[in-house]
């Protein structure tokens, strides 16, 4: 089974809002990284956070760990119409840099 | 500039036919992947190159080959596609350090008739 699961599945907010988003995975990890995936396009790496990390930020976008919960979520504060997309998470176990991608969020921003 | 470069971006192929994606990359980067992704669904790791060192995932069908000729390029061929298999192939690179995130190409997404 897929390592990471995100919840919502899909997101619609209005252009100036926050967007919270959530991944769960099941085994230990090396560290947890973000990406975005325009329609049809490939992926785009946002942020990574290693597992002795907390929290990071990255312009507009919070990323949080939780180890102990195996969870990580991704806020992209004042979003815009350009931020529509599908968001991932990603998880790496180490040992090959290997990652396991979760089902993904698609977001939406709207005028 | 573009690092990571798929071709084609859309590839149309008939039931059975052998088809050949191809990906090249400008920074010379040790790690090289393909995932497959279906629509709507997580991206697949089925293989990657550590250098020349071929990786295969175990649940990667007999059917999908790879090969790395050289650093800069690496080629996903599919003997015998079926329908299943239509989907975007992306192809990505990495350092091979921990801790650096991929970076992909845009992507090739195949259709099979």
């Amino acid at each position: 089974s897929q390592q990471g699961e995100e919840d919502p599945q899909a997101l619609s907010i209005q252009e100036g809002e926050n967007a919270t988003m959530n991944c769960s995975y099941k085994t230990s990890i090396n560290n947890l990284q973000w990406y975005r995936q325009n329609s049809g396009r490939g992926l785009v790496h946002l942020i990574l956070i290693r597992s002795n990390e907390r929290e990071k930020h990255s312009g507009r976008l919070r990323v949080t760990l939780d180890t102990s919960k195996k969870s990580s979520s991704l806020l992209i504060t004042a979003s815009r119409a350009a931020d529509t997309a599908s968001y991932f998470c990603a998880t790496d176990k180490g040992g090959g840099n290997k990652l396991t991608f979760g089902t993904g969020t698609q977001l939406k921003v709207e005028l | 500039d573009a690092m990571v470069i798929q071709n084609p971006r859309y590839q149309v192929t008939q039931f059975g036919k052998p088809v050949t994606l191809s990906c090249s990359q400008t920074l010379n980067h040790n790690v090289m992947y393909w995932y497959q992704q279906k629509s709507s669904q997580a991206p697949k790791l089925l293989f990657h190159y550590y250098d020349k060192d071929f990786n295969n995932e175990a649940d990667t069908p007999d059917n999908f080959q790879s090969r790395r000729p050289n650093t800069s390029f690496c080629f996903l061929d599919i003997r015998s596609p079926g329908l299943g298999d239509a989907a975007m192939y992306l192809c990505a690179i990495t350092t091979g350090g921990a801790n650096y995130g991929y970076t992909f190409g845009s992507g090739t997404r195949l259709t099979v008739v």
